[in-house]
């Protein structure tokens, strides 16, 4: 059964630091990995998606890299900002495929002014 | 990125009422989920839907769910008698090249 965790819980971080959000995964054989966004009360946006034959995946100030290998995920967020303070959750396909995904807990991301 | 549109956003209920949320796919896709988020832990999969039938359903789907498409567009998942412990936000989702699409999700309240 595919187990995803993440690393830290929280974080909170002053305006402008790079930082690195972790995602951990038990069965290394996923088709792809997936990083969303969900704001307090709201539903999960879609920030990046990266295919398990790449390594990294970049939307803007957004790097998200993948290691089947050692079953992780990182998600870096440069020069942070204000509105980027949200909870930040990872899935992968429970079964490999393209399929029911199973997600982590989140990291619930402050980033003061 | 398409959207998928979920109805209502909010939902307040007694317990052992029925509930219907709605749910308006991607056009023309085939795979819909339904998950749930109770408050302050993982966002759980209910269900999946392919080709008008369960394709597959976790244990949490029980005799008191159920999920139609009963007009080719909309997407229903029903709770026949709700139970304090159904209060969640509920997400219908579509996966498609781009990864899944989740909707803005119903939160429902069970009171």
């Amino acid at each position: 059964k595919q187990e995803v965790t993440q690393i830290p819980a929280a974080l909170s971080v002053p305006e402008g630091e790079n930082l690195v959000l972790n995602c951990s995964f038990t069965d290394s054989a996923i088709y792809n990995l997936q990083w969303f966004r969900q704001d307090p009360g709201k539903g999960l946006t879609s920030l990046l998606l990266i295919q398990s034959s790449q390594r990294e995946q970049t939307s803007g100030r957004l790097n998200a890299s993948l290691d089947k290998s050692s079953g992780r995920s990182t998600l870096y967020i440069a020069a942070s900002q204000p509105g980027d303070s949200a909870t930040y959750l990872c899935a992968v396909p429970t079964q490999g495929g393209c399929e029911k995904l199973g997600f982590g807990k989140g990291t619930n991301l402050t980033v003061k002014p | 990125e398409p959207e998928v549109t979920q109805t209502p956003s909010h939902q307040v209920t007694q317990m052992g009422q029925e509930v219907i949320l709605r749910c308006v796919p991607i056009s023309n896709h085939l795979y819909f989920y339904w998950y749930r988020q109770i408050l302050g832990q993982k966002v759980e999969f209910l269900v999946s839907f392919y080709n008008n039938e369960i394709s597959e359903k976790s244990e949490i789907f029980d005799d008191q769910f159920s999920v139609e498409r009963p007009d080719g567009s909309n997407f229903t998942l029903k709770i026949r008698s709700t139970k304090l412990e159904d209060s969640a936000m509920y997400f219908c989702a579509t996966p498609g090249g781009w990864g899944y699409t989740f909707g803005s999700g119903t939160r429902l309240t069970v009171v």
